[in-house]
């Protein structure tokens, strides 16, 4: 079985910084996806990113991009010139590779963030 | 929402009743699950199906059941519902079995 760890419960920046939120994992699997979700209060979950394990190359999408370190089995989250609509729960999630997604996601405890104006 | 709807959105049962939680999708993805959130936890899956009259447990099926016959319906049911099972369920589907795309969910609380 995997486990998820997101050490940081709650971070709180100014707006325009960058911030950067952690993940590690655990797991004997070597092929995998690692993703994060955002929940803002509206509850919805928003995929926001993902990272295929195989890939050396760090995922990005506009302002977020990722620094995926597998042998550490890390998987931290950077958000740059973040923004008040930022403000969200995130959750770092992992999926073992070739179920056919039949395992689900695995999610951390979630990490809340919150983008001071 | 990626096309998916959750009803109802929130709903009060006392210990022992029942009712089911309806996830239906207009994107004819195969995948489709059932999560629920703690409060200040992660998501939990529940059950999850590859397809039309396939269906499988996940981390956490007890109390619960769930049946597939069309691509497009995965209905939750919760059998004498118990405080334990207070939490918010979420409806996700995928095309893939990759990436999914959670439903808006349902707020449930046993008395």
């Amino acid at each position: 079985a995997q486990t998820v760890t997101q050490s940081q419960p709650e971070m709180s920046v100014q707006e325009a910084e960058t911030v950067t939120l952690s993940c590690t994992y655990d797991t004997s699997e070597n092929n995998y996806y690692l993703f994060w979700y955002k929940q803002p209060p509206s509850r919805q979950m928003i995929l926001v990113i993902r990272q295929e394990a195989y890939k050396q190359q760090n995922a990005t999408e506009n302002r977020f991009s990722v620094n995926f370190q597998k042998a550490a089995k890390s998987f931290s989250l950077k958000i740059s010139d973040s923004q008040l609509g930022d403000t969200a729960m995130y959750f770092c999630a992992f999926m073992k590779h070739g179920g056919g997604g039949a395992d689900g996601l695995t999610f951390g405890k979630g990490t809340h963030l919150i983008i001071q104006p | 929402n990626a096309g998916v709807t959750q009803t109802p959105k929130f709903r009060i049962l006392k210990i022992g009743q029942s009712m089911t939680l309806q996830c239906a999708q207009d994107m004819n993805h195969n995948y489709m699950y059932w999560y629920r959130q703690d409060p200040g936890m992660g998501l939990k899956l529940i059950y999850y199906s590859v397809g039309a009259g396939i269906t499988d447990k996940g981390e956490v099926p007890n109390g619960y059941n769930v049946s597939r016959s069309t691509t497009e319906d995965f209905p939750l049911r919760l059998e004498l519902a118990a405080p334990s099972q207070t939490s918010v369920y979420f409806c996700a589907i995928g095309r893939t079995g990759v990436e999914q795309y959670f439903g808006p969910g349902t707020r449930l609380t046993v008395t």
